[in-house]
């Protein structure tokens, strides 16, 4: 059974510019959710889609973005990259979106903003 | 803001001795706690959770313990051994399936 998969798995962008990182959850699952994980933050709550749509949305600037597709695969933007969102990207789906579902997360997606 | 408090930051134990890691949280709508465990290179891996209406539960080593009115809880790794040295997140999720983490816990263990 295939594990979340995100792609790619590092990137390099230069300020200001933007990105797109791509999520494919667990066959099956219906919930994905993304998180931004740095040193000194810990794992930072982006925004969580069910069915195509944003159901949750964390504490973060509009330059965030997602969608989710119809075969539950979710994309995450990020516009106008600062310095600071180098970070590794994590996202994680689950079956249903009830609150006892486990979550599975990917390994991630490095981002490195120059 | 950080919705779930998580200490230590860092935690040195030796080899079969016992690593206590705690969490607080104050938002009453959460109803799930897991607990996650990452090793470098890795996204986070679901280790144990527990339900609000129970007082505690052990898999294996490890043992969660819930003090609903005092919103705590913590795990416990018994005979803890080099292989447990990863970090370590606690985490609350409400029912509509938002999920906070705590900052984390470095775990060593030293053989």
């Amino acid at each position: 059974k295939a594990g979340v998969t995100q792609t790619p798995r590092y990137l390099i962008k230069t300020r200001g510019q933007q990105v797109t990182l791509s999520c494919s959850p667990i066959s099956g699952h219906r919930s994905v959710s993304w998180y931004q994980q740095t040193p000194g933050q810990g794992l930072q709550f982006l925004f969580e889609y069910f069915s195509e749509t944003q159901r949750n949305k964390g504490n973060f600037p509009g330059r965030f973005s997602g969608r989710q597709f119809s075969n539950s695969r979710s994309e995450m933007n990020v516009s106008t990259l600062e310095l600071g969102d180098s970070a590794l990207y994590l996202c994680a789906s689950s079956l249903v979106g009830q609150s006892t579902d486990g979550y599975t997360f990917g390994s991630g997606t490095r981002l490195t903003v120059v | 803001q950080q919705q779930v408090k998580q200490s230590p930051q860092s935690l040195i134990v030796q080899k079969g001795g016992i690593s206590i890691i705690n969490c607080a949280y104050e938002n009453t709508a959460f109803d799930y706690f897991p607990w996650y465990q990452q090793f470098p290179g890795k996204g986070p891996a679901l280790l144990i959770a527990i339900r609000p209406d129970v007082s505690e539960k052990k898999e294996g080593r490890f043992t969660i313990s819930f003090n609903k009115s005092a919103k705590q809880f913590s795990l416990h790794i018994m005979d803890s051994q080099p292989g447990d040295s990863a970090t370590y997140f606690c985490a609350a999720k409400k029912r509509n399936n938002d999920m906070r983490f705590g900052a984390g816990t470095r775990l060593t263990v030293k053989p």
